[in-house]
């Protein structure tokens, strides 16, 4: 079963920055939180992981609260091909840990 | 560099028939998954394999579903006989040995069984 929680869908303005919730309130001491998002017709792509510190990297930021409670996932300028299914996932590393996806944020970015 | 292959990439069937899925992973891959998601849902874990052998299918139907993934590389899934709640988008996936979080996936094989 999925242990985080995610608003259903979001809207973002072309250009703007996008910021994606996630609450894992739950989470233990070796559960890593990776994002992975879902363009229509198409497989998920991974996009980012981290345990406890931000992580930035060539598509999205990661910031992750200091209680690792909640993390947001961070599109500094979103444009239409952002438009996706966005899934945030807590798991153990290690090869024979899954990845677990729940329902996701929808993110509509509009012109 | 090449990304994972499926094929066919879409198929249609009537109950009680049987179908089989392709993937080819990304060259290089020792872990090798596969998905089903049904329509608005998030994709669930139906098999993983580390090289040729199986690792988790606790997901998977075994009264109808098999999956085998011959000589470590490729994989083919199979579902006799078709049920019409099978309908969904099978997915493949596959990752480097220890980055299995980083999991690279493929277009996916959209099934209809009428």
């Amino acid at each position: 079963d999925a242990k985080t929680t995610q608003p259903p869908s979001m809207d973002c303005a072309e250009g703007r920055a996008a910021n994606l919730p996630c609450n894992h309130s739950t989470i233990s001491g070796n559960e890593y939180v990776y994002w992975y998002r879902q363009i229509h017709s198409q497989g998920p792509q991974y996009i980012i992981h981290g345990l406890k510190n931000n992580e930035t990297n060539e598509m999205a930021s990661l910031i992750i609260t200091e209680d690792r409670k909640s993390s947001t996932l961070i599109l500094p300028h979103a444009t239409l091909r952002d438009t996706a299914v966005y899934y945030c996932i807590v798991r153990v590393a290690g090869y024979g840990n899954k990845l677990v996806f729940g329902a996701g944020t929808i993110l509509r970015v509009k012109s | 560099e090449a990304g994972v292959a499926q094929s066919p990439r879409y198929k249609i069937i009537e109950k009680r028939q049987s179908v089989a899925f392709w993937c080819n992973p990304i060259s290089g891959h020792a872990t090798l998954y596969w998905y089903q998601q049904i329509l608005g849902q998030g994709p669930k874990l139906l098999i993983q394999f580390q090289n040729n052998g199986v690792v988790d299918d606790s997901q998977l139907p075994k009264d109808r579903f098999s999956a085998e993934r011959l000589k470590g590389v490729d994989s083919t899934l199979k579902i006799q006989p078709a049920k019409l709640e099978d309908s969904a988008v099978y997915l493949c996936a596959s990752s480097l040995g220890g980055r299995a979080g980083e999991q690279y996936f493929g277009p996916g094989t959209r099934l209809t069984v009428t």
